[in-house]
């Protein structure tokens, strides 16, 4: 098994230009998230998504969309990307059971400049 | 709302030096889990321990244990005779046990150096 997965692994945009990040998970588990981390901040939810179909609002939505087009893939798209977007961006995923741990994907580095 | 502070922003220890590292947590939720994940120089984010707030007993694996005492709202985590391989920034981590999805709240880390 391979986890979670991220794609790609390093980007640089220019402000204003739109791209999709991309996150699959071959746990078979419902819930996903999508975590942004900055120096000195730890990391900060972004959306997540509770089961197939259905997304929320995390701490810091502002400037993302997501997409849950799966049980497996969760994606998240900036639509025009700023430079306070530059950050590091990890997928998580995890099962609703007494256990409740959530598992990182590899992480996207992304730069806008 | 949660809260999870970590003071110590950076220890650097000597090989073999005994390390606890400080997470104090605020939570309103009767229920929670805790955890502490590794990020290595690698960069990615490794699950360590999960411990349940029912469960206050200590536990201890190999060179790590943990200290839980809700009473004081804290999850301390000790590694015994640090190694090199050790150096990583360690996050502690909160979430509640009831809810639609785990949003994990991170402290923001304490990097940890180990010097031979």
């Amino acid at each position: 098994n391979a986890g979670v997965t991220q794609t790609p692994k390093f980007q640089v945009l220019k402000t204003g230009q739109s791209m999709t990040l991309q996150c699959a998970q071959d746990m078979n588990h419902n819930s996903m998230y999508w975590y942004r981390q900055d120096p000195g901040m730890g990391l900060r939810l972004i959306y997540y998504s509770a089961s197939e179909g259905t997304t929320d609002k995390g701490e810091v939505p502002n400037g993302y969309n997501v997409s849950r087009l799966n049980k497996r893939e969760f994606s998240l798209r900036l639509e025009s990307a700023a430079p306070s977007q530059t950050s590091v961006y990890f997928c998580a995923s995890s099962e609703l059971n007494s256990q409740e741990t959530q598992y990182f994907g590899p992480g996207t580095r992304l730069l806008v400049l | 709302a949660q809260k999870v502070t970590q003071a110590q922003t950076e220890i650097s220890v000597v090989e073999k030096e005994d390390v606890t590292l400080d997470c104090v947590y605020e939570t309103r939720d009767t229920t929670y889990y805790l955890f502490w994940y590794k990020q290595p120089p690698s960069g990615e984010l490794v699950f360590l321990i999960r411990r349940n707030s029912f469960d206050e007993q200590n536990e201890i694996s190999g060179r790590y244990s943990w200290n839980f005492q809700k009473s004081t709202s804290s999850f301390n985590f000790t590694i015994t005779a640090s190694q090199v391989v050790d150096s990583a920034v360690y996050f502690c981590a909160l979430t509640p046990s009831s809810g639609s999805a785990r949003q994990l709240t991170f402290g923001s880390g304490t990097q940890l150096t180990v010097l031979p």
